[in-house]
C-alpha cells in the first residue's frame, strides 16, 4: 500500500484479555516502530525494529508487552493480561533506512481501550 | 532521560502568524523535527532541523533553534484554518538510534 497500516483502527477489550494489533510498513522500509500516544500526551516509545530484530526494546513498558516482525515486513504487538492503564492509541511506523534524517512515516493508529 | 516540553495550546487569528515554543534537553540529538498531528489522521512530518543549523526556511514555515538554551520554535506565516491541528517538538535521530521523543503537543486553533 502507499502508506502504514494498522488493523485494527479500534479494538475494544475487557481487563485481564489478550490482544494483538498489527502493523503494515511502507513497502522496502526496513526500520519500523511502535509508540504508544495517551490521551493528551505526545507519542512514547515502545520499540524499533530493523529488518527482523528488535533493535531497541527499552520503550516497553512490561513484559506483558512483546512485539515481533518475523519476515522483516508486517510486525504484530502483543499485550497480555491487559489493563485499563494500557487504553491508549498505538502507533507504527516506518523509515527507509536505519540512519535517515529521523522522517518517520506514521500509521493512523490502533486505538484500545480495555474496560 | 530525555524531556521535551511545549505548551499546551495557542490561538490565532487567520492570517497571523503562530509561533510555537518547544524546550528540550537532550544536548546530543542530532535533529530536531515538528510533526503535525490532524484529527483522525497519523503524525505528519513538517520539517526538522540539524542540530547545527539556527534557522531553517520552509514557504511559511520558518524554525528558530538556540542550542545553547534547548529551545526550539516554529513560526507559520500567514496562518490559515487548515493549520489547525496539534504540533509536536521532538529530538532524536543520533546515527543508529532513530526513536524519537516527543512532547506533549501544542493545540492551535485558527480563529476565522
Amino acid at each position: 500500500g502507499a502508506g502504514v497500516s494498522q488493523t485494527p483502527s479500534n479494538k475494544v477489550t475487557e481487563k485481564g484479555k489478550y490482544v494483538e494489533l498489527r502493523c503494515d510498513p511502507i513497502s522496502g522500509h526496513t526500520a519500523l516502530y511502535w509508540y504508544r500516544q495517551s490521551l493528551g500526551q505526545g507519542p512514547e516509545f515502545l520499540i524499533y525494529f530493523q529488518g527482523t530484530g528488535a533493535a531497541d526494546d527499552s520503550g516497553l513498558p512490561n513484559d506483558r508487552f512483546f512485539a515481533v516482525r518475523p519476515e522483516g515486513s508486517v510486525s504484530t504487538l502483543k499485550i497480555q493480561r491487559t489493563e485499563r492503564g494500557d487504553s491508549a492509541v498505538y502507533l507504527c511506523a516506518s523509515s527507509p533506512t536505519r540512519e535517515n534524517t529521523g522522517e518517520l512515516f506514521f500509521g493512523e493508529g490502533s486505538r484500545l481501550t480495555v474496560l | 532521560g530525555e524531556d521535551v516540553e511545549q505548551s499546551l495550546f495557542l490561538s490565532v487569528r487567520e492570517g497571523d502568524s503562530s509561533v510555537i515554543n518547544c524546550t528540550y534537553t537532550d544536548s546530543s540529538s542530532t535533529y530536531l523535527y515538528w510533526y503535525k498531528q490532524e484529527p483522525g489522521a497519523g503524525l505528519q512530518l513538517l520539517t526538522y532541523i540539524f542540530s547545527n543549523m539556527d534557522m531553517k526556511q520552509d514557504q511559511r514555515l520558518t524554525v528558530l533553534l538556540n542550542k545553547k538554551d534547548k529551545h526550539l520554535s516554529l513560526r507559520i506565516a500567514d496562518t490559515q484554518t487548515g493549520d489547525s491541528a496539534i504540533y509536536f517538538c521532538a529530538e532524536g535521530g543520533q546515527t543508529g538510534a532513530n526513536n524519537l521523543f516527543f512532547g506533549t503537543g501544542t493545540r492551535l486553533t485558527v480563529i476565522p
